[in-house]
């Protein structure tokens, strides 16, 4: 079975810094790209942004640019969400998903279609 | 980047059937068909219920079905049943290269 398995609870203080984690099976992971998705309390989904752990090619929201980092380890299966310095709205549930993708032309132009793997989501906490 | 607009709430009765609307623009939900819609109970992380506007994945009943027409999707959900009930978004792939969600639509079985 496909499974995305995210880290723990979070609680931490304004301007912490903080890395959560994503680790998919071997089979889920290789070949695919991998999104973030915030729910703030109460709230809609928002798409962050999506990574491809074979060469670490990102792409972020403008809502998000310059406000998070995504990265990935792919020796691990297993993709990141980071802050610097968090402050209180970042509060939320973040999720991480399998980014279905369609590549075509040269260079390749990606195409995302859906997200159909979910992990169980991390929630985390931003107060003083 | 706006949110595609969807209407906040929908209701139904079972066996009914309702349509949940998603409206983009001509950069995004009008100008591919990759939209997808997704099904997210209270607590639970979301599911996908329809992609590339009308496709569903394996296991999804065929009860849901997606369409489109201009910077316009719908979801259509026919025999509404009591499980049905829950949070429904979708999303849209845009001309930026990122996707888009829209700002959900909460479904009450009455």
């Amino acid at each position: 079975e496909v499974q995305l398995v995210q880290s723990a609870t979070e609680v931490k203080k304004p301007g912490e810094s903080l890395r959560i984690s994503c680790k998919g099976s071997q089979n889920s992971f290789t070949g695919y790209w991998f999104a973030w998705v915030r729910q703030m309390p109460g709230k809609g989904l928002e798409w962050m942004g999506v990574i491809y752990p074979g060469d670490s090619d990102t792409r972020y929201s403008p809502s998000f640019q310059g406000q998070v980092t995504i990265s990935a380890d792919k020796s691990i299966s297993t993709a990141y969400l980071q802050w610097g310095s968090l402050k209180a709205s970042d509060t939320a549930m973040y999720y991480c998903a399998r980014q279905r993708t369609y590549g075509s032309g040269s260079p390749t132009n990606y195409y995302f279609y859906g997200m159909d793997v979910w992990g169980q989501g991390t929630t985390v906490t931003v107060s003083s | 980047q706006s949110a595609l607009t969807q209407p906040a709430s929908v209701s139904g009765s079972p066996g009914q059937t309702i349509t949940i609307s998603c409206t983009g623009t001509s950069r995004d939900v009008g100008g591919y068909n990759y939209v997808s819609w997704y099904q997210q109970h209270p607590g639970k992380a979301p599911k996908l219920m329809i992609y590339d506007v009308s496709n569903r994945p394996s296991g999804v009943s065929n009860r849901f079905s997606g369409s489109k027409s201009g910077d316009t999707a719908s979801l259509t959900i026919s025999g509404l049943q009591a499980e049905d009930e829950a949070d429904y978004y979708c999303s849209s792939y845009t001309s930026s290269s990122t996707v888009l969600f829209g700002g959900g639509t909460k479904l009450t079985v009455l």
